[in-house]
């Protein structure tokens, strides 16, 4: 299995501040034949289900607002919040589809400090 | 986007079968364009990858669960369901089932539809 590892696991940033989390797999989740990192981020909130963000490592699906962007390749990625609000306090998970089984980080919980 | 919505009981008891139905209204179940999938959580615990499937009935299952698991679709009622044998304890999780874009990799890729979860607990 693709191991995904994210760091930190618990984040806390002031209203307004950049919040960045990494995520970095055991391989490489570059995939060759379209040249784009098979990584997704996803956003939880208490009692509700996950939440794409983004995908290919650096789309973000439609409705999410543009502070929320992802960057990386090969092993290792990154999601920034660029200013922190309140509704993004919530559990963020990367997430690979390379390969079978897919696997997900362990998650980042953000806070506001 | 599409809605989910899993069904089926919340409890069962070890050694026994989980029987999960998911109903997608909003869209059809026949889409060339997803796979359909599972994925659990324990509580206060991240996701667990269950399994995928195309319309078609092509599936892919998790290594760790595919002796326990099967799942299919009922294109007629536009659902496809859940079956895990042989339950523990450590089953116990909320179970989402989502709807996962196509990509070339059999499987399916990002999950851009999820359902609100239903918690099984097993227990005796």
């Amino acid at each position: 299995d693709i191991v995904m590892t994210q760091s930190p696991d618990f984040l806390a940033v002031s209203l307004g501040e950049r919040a960045t989390i990494n995520c970095r797999s055991s391989q490489s989740v570059f995939y060759s034949s379209n040249n784009k990192n098979s990584l997704a981020w996803y956003q939880q909130k208490p009692g509700q289900p996950p939440k794409l963000l983004i995908y290919w490592a650096s789309i973000r699906e439609f409705g999410v607002p543009d502070r929320f962007s992802g960057s990386g390749s090969g092993t290792d990625f990154t999601l920034t919040i660029s200013s922190l609000q309140a509704e993004d306090v919530a559990v963020y998970y990367c997430q690979q589809y390379y390969d079978t089984p897919r696997t997900f980080g362990q998650g980042t919980k953000v806070e506001i400090k | 986007q599409p809605q989910l919505q899993e069904s089926g009981p919340g409890l069962v008891k070890p050694s026994e079968t989980l029987s999960l139905t998911c109903t997608v209204s909003g869209g059809s179940i026949r889409s060339i364009s997803h796979y359909w999938g599972w994925i659990r959580q324990p509580p206060g615990k991240g996701l667990e990858w269950i399994g995928s499937i195309f319309y078609s009935g092509n599936t892919n299952y998790n290594p760790s669960l595919k002796s326990r698991v099967t799942i299919f679709v009922e294109t007629s009622k536009n659902q496809f369901s859940l079956k895990l044998s042989s339950v523990t304890a450590a089953d116990t999780a909320v179970y989402y089932c989502a709807r996962l874009s196509l990509i070339a990799v059999p499987g399916g890729g990002w999950i851009d539809s999820w359902g609100q979860g239903t918690l099984v607990a097993v227990s005796s």
